[in-house]
Order: structure tokens, then sequence, then C-alpha cells
């Protein structure tokens, strides 16, 4: 069984649109992340949610908004995609202080 | 801090050998820091970590050093093997509040050949 799983996996989109990506987690864990990783393979924190709750927003554009439903799921909704977007998003989880479990990565690219 | 240059740092060695990956860490209130191996098109897998109330863990065929005067972290991998070829991450926990924020390096690819 899958622990972190996301979808879609791949999406290409023109720019202007806008595109979610959902991430789901089965591993009873309180809190979930999003990374951005570019193309120089650096990943950088953008959001995180601790049951529910908004924990972490680095300065990341309002054109994206994550939602939290419930403590096992965190979306990503992104308005407004700009060619800049383009990149691999990946969702994780964690226990307390513990380290984080990645899922597999959505690859965005925005044409 | 932000990845510089065009291509990442690479390391290459021989099947058998033994590997060190060097990581430098900015922040000195860091307690929590934890190795990394992302395969192409995979998500980062957890490899090892260690807490700042040590300085030397071993797991199998992995140690990690940590050396907070100079702010350092090394990975090392014993008689490496071709299925060890992949991105190496360092990430920290920054985070001043009681949740984390893992904070990533900028990666190093580790090549081993036959």
């Amino acid at each position: 069984d899958t622990a972190v799983s996301q979808t879609p996996k791949y999406l290409v989109t023109q720019m202007g649109n806008d595109k979610s990506i959902k991430c789901e987690q089965n591993l009873g864990h309180d809190t979930m992340y999003w990374y951005k990783q570019d193309s120089k393979k650096f990943l950088k924190i953008m959001f995180s949610y601790n049951n529910k709750e908004l924990i972490i927003n680095e300065t990341v554009p309002n054109r994206f908004s994550p939602k939290s439903p419930d403590k096992a799921h965190l979306n990503l909704h992104i308005n407004s995609l700009e060619l800049g977007d383009s990149a691999v998003y990946f969702c994780a989880s964690s226990p307390p202080g513990g380290e984080l479990f990645f899922g597999e990565g959505s690859r965005l690219t925005v044409l | 801090g932000e990845s510089v240059g065009l291509h990442l740092p690479t390391l290459s060695v021989q099947e058998g050998d033994n590997s060190i990956i060097n990581c430098a860490y900015s922040n000195s209130a860091s307690d929590y820091f934890i190795w990394y191996k992302q395969e192409s098109g995979k998500g980062p897998q957890f490899i090892i970590d260690i807490r700042s109330n040590m300085d030397k863990r071993q797991g199998q065929r992995v140690t990690v050093l940590l050396n907070k005067t100079v702010k350092h972290l090394s990975l090392q991998i014993a008689a490496t093997q071709p299925g060890d070829s992949a991105v190496y991450f360092c990430a920290e926990n920054m985070a001043s509040t009681g949740f984390q924020k893992l904070v990533f390096g900028t990666g190093t690819r580790l090549l081993v050949s036959p």
C-alpha cells in the first residue's frame, strides 16, 4: 500500500490555467507538507499543515492555496499558472519530530 | 540556502569503494538532521537521521557524522553499490516552534561505476 500518494503524476497545462494536485497519506500522521523541486533539484518547503491547520507558509504567492479537508489529505490548488511554476511538487507527511515520508511527486509543466 | 550553478556537485566512485558525501548546514540551533536519497523520477527516501545530542550514528552500510562546531554533516556509505547511484540530500530542522521545518541542502549526485 502506498503511504503517501499524489495525483496526478504528470500535469501539462497552459499559462493562466488553474490546476490542483491531490495528496493523501495513510500513515496516520498529523503533519503534512508541500515541497517544490526545481530543475536544479533544489527542494524548497512551501507549506506545512498540522491536523488541518496551516503551520508554515514560506512566502509562497497567493496563487497557491493549500487545502486540508482532514489530516490525511493536503491538496494544492494553483491559480493563474505561470511558466516559473513548472517543477516537481512533492507532498510529504511526518510523525511528531520524525522524518518526512514523501510521495512520488507530481511533475507540472506550464507551456 | 539557494542552489547555485547549473549542475549538482557529483561524486564518482567505483563499486566497492567507500563514499563520503558532505553537507554544510546553516543554523547552529538546528536540532535534527536527516539524509535522504532520491532516485530518478522518485520522491526522496529516508536513509538515516541524527539528533544534535549525538555526533555519530550508524545504520546498515551508512554512517552519519555530525560536527556542530563547524556545522558540518557527512554521510558515509560503505562498499558502495551501483544501486546507491542517486542524488543525496541533507536536511536540517530549522523550526523555532514545536513543529518541524526541514530545510534541504542543494544535493550531491553519487555515480557508482561497476
